[in-house]
């Protein structure tokens, strides 16, 4: 079956720690993107990848940062500056940036601080 | 600039009732229009959209919703809910004209929706 993967589902972050949250997709889709997740506050848009080897800051992007060196994988870090990481994180793809595409998500990566 | 608004955080409906989940918009172009669901401790899933053309969108799981353009409302709609549609329900819009990283989908805030059996 085609679909996203994230990975791990529960991550734990110590103060002054960096954590990586994987996102693979195997639907050969070019754009993907992050969201973070807050009770209350629907979904922020932290980065997002229209082509390999490029991608751009969405609307919370400080505090974290992604590579997209390969089409399935988006891996986002989200390093010691963001000092309310406490979230439920979501991976998105789409075939495309076009206006009219929906996007496919995973199941998401609850981090939590230690 | 795109906003979406859901003026309901929560909306109670007994089971075999019909139910409606609102959703408001703003753009400055013309509107594409998403509803998508959530489960608990799980992704969203993809509902229906409106792009252009008939102002009612059927989707999966026999939701529709319709679209009204001089109220710029977007509200879903299923004629008879199931205890199982209840979840997290989202609204997103993306403007016609926007640009950059404008034009990534905006979401509104959710409407939990509880089905009593």
């Amino acid at each position: 079956d085609g679909g996203i993967t994230q990975s791990p589902k529960y991550l734990f972050r110590k103060e002054g720690q960096n954590v990586t949250l994987s996102c693979e997709q195997n639907l050969n889709h070019d754009a993907m993107y992050w969201y973070r997740q807050d009770p209350g506050q629907g979904l922020r848009l932290i980065y997002y990848s229209q082509i390999v080897n490029d991608f751009q800051k969405g609307d919370i992007a400080e505090g974290y940062s992604v590579s997209r060196e390969k089409k399935e994988s988006f891996p986002l870090t989200v390093t010691s500056a963001q000092k309310n990481p406490t979230a439920f994180y979501l991976c998105a793809s789409s075939i495309e940036t076009g206006l009219s595409q929906p996007q496919h998500f995973g199941d998401g990566t609850r981090l939590s601080i230690l | 600039a795109q906003s979406v608004a859901q003026p309901e955080d929560q909306v109670n409906v007994a089971e075999g009732n019909p139910l409606t989940v609102k959703c408001t918009y703003s753009v400055s172009g013309n509107p594409y229009l998403f509803w998508y669901v959530q489960y608990p401790n799980r992704g969203l899933q993809f509902l229906l959209k409106y792009i252009t053309g008939d102002n009612l969108v059927k989707g999966s799981y026999g939701f529709e919703a319709e679209f009204n353009k001089s109220q710029t409302s977007f509200h879903l709609k299923k004629p008879s809910a199931l205890v199982s549609d209840s979840a997290l329900y989202f609204c997103a819009v993306r403007d016609s004209i926007s640009s950059g990283s404008a034009r990534q989908l905006t979401f509104g805030s959710g409407t939990q929706l509880t089905v009593l059996p």
